[in-house]
């Protein structure tokens, strides 16, 4: 396995498309975590999945946004009607939930441009 | 909420200078602590992490320890290189809130040869 991939690396679309954004978490894990990172900035939570269950929803994540994680595999993260503040970079990252605490380990991210 | 402050960028240092990154955080349970890096076109890397009050991490080279009474876990280096050029984030995580990660902004080292 080689490490959590997002598809696409780069996406540029006209406002009030819509896109969606696909994330392959490492096999085995069971978590996986959506952030959204504007330039500058550090990371913000979006979401978070264990398995196929959708757990937590930032206030950040409005009702335009939307997130699956069909039988607990890959993810998908879609944005309806861009607006260009939605022009930011977004990561997934995947982690094995555990007693203690687990690394989380980030893709690449797909960096999304509203024009 | 939880909260994550970090001394904002960049940071400019030569070759071989000792390197401080100031962190302090705000939590209402008992956080786990991160540094995280970001190289140049690269994705989020795990630098480093402590788990407990006083715990040290370290990693190539770089520690931070975990201060709870100062609220702190600022990231350290004797000798940096031009290959530690990067962005440099600190965050924490909640086992109360599925270990999601709060992040501060970011600062970005340059080191120069």
């Amino acid at each position: 396995d080689t490490g959590v991939s997002q598809d696409p690396r780069h996406k540029i679309t006209k406002r009030g498309q819509n896109v969606t954004f696909r994330c392959d978490p490492i096999s085995e894990h069971n978590r996986l975590y959506w952030y959204r990172q504007t330039l500058g900035q550090g990371p913000e939570f979006l979401t978070y999945f264990q398995n196929e269950a959708q757990l937590e929803k930032s206030r950040l994540l409005s009702d335009r946004f939307s997130a699956e994680r069909p039988k607990g595999s890959f993810s998908t993260l879609e944005i309806q009607r861009t607006e260009q503040g939605d022009s930011a970079m977004y990561l997934c990252a995947s982690s094995l939930s555990q007693q203690g605490v687990s690394e989380a380990f980030f893709g690449q991210g797909t960096r999304l441009t509203v024009v | 909420g939880d909260s994550v402050t970090q001394m904002e960028g960049p940071v400019t240092l030569s070759e071989e200078a000792f390197l401080t990154i100031n962190c302090t955080y705000t939590a209402t349970g008992y956080p786990s602590l991160f540094w995280y890096v970001q190289y140049p076109g690269e994705g989020l890397q795990l630098l480093l992490k402590a788990t407990k009050a006083d715990d040290k991490g370290s990693n190539k080279g770089f520690e931070a320890t975990y201060r709870k009474e100062t609220t702190s876990f600022h990231l350290e280096k004797g000798s940096v290189q031009v290959s530690d050029s990067a962005v440099y984030f600190c965050a924490l995580s909640d086992s109360n809130a599925g270990n999601m990660l709060t992040f501060g902004g970011g600062t970005r080292l340059m080191v120069k040869p």
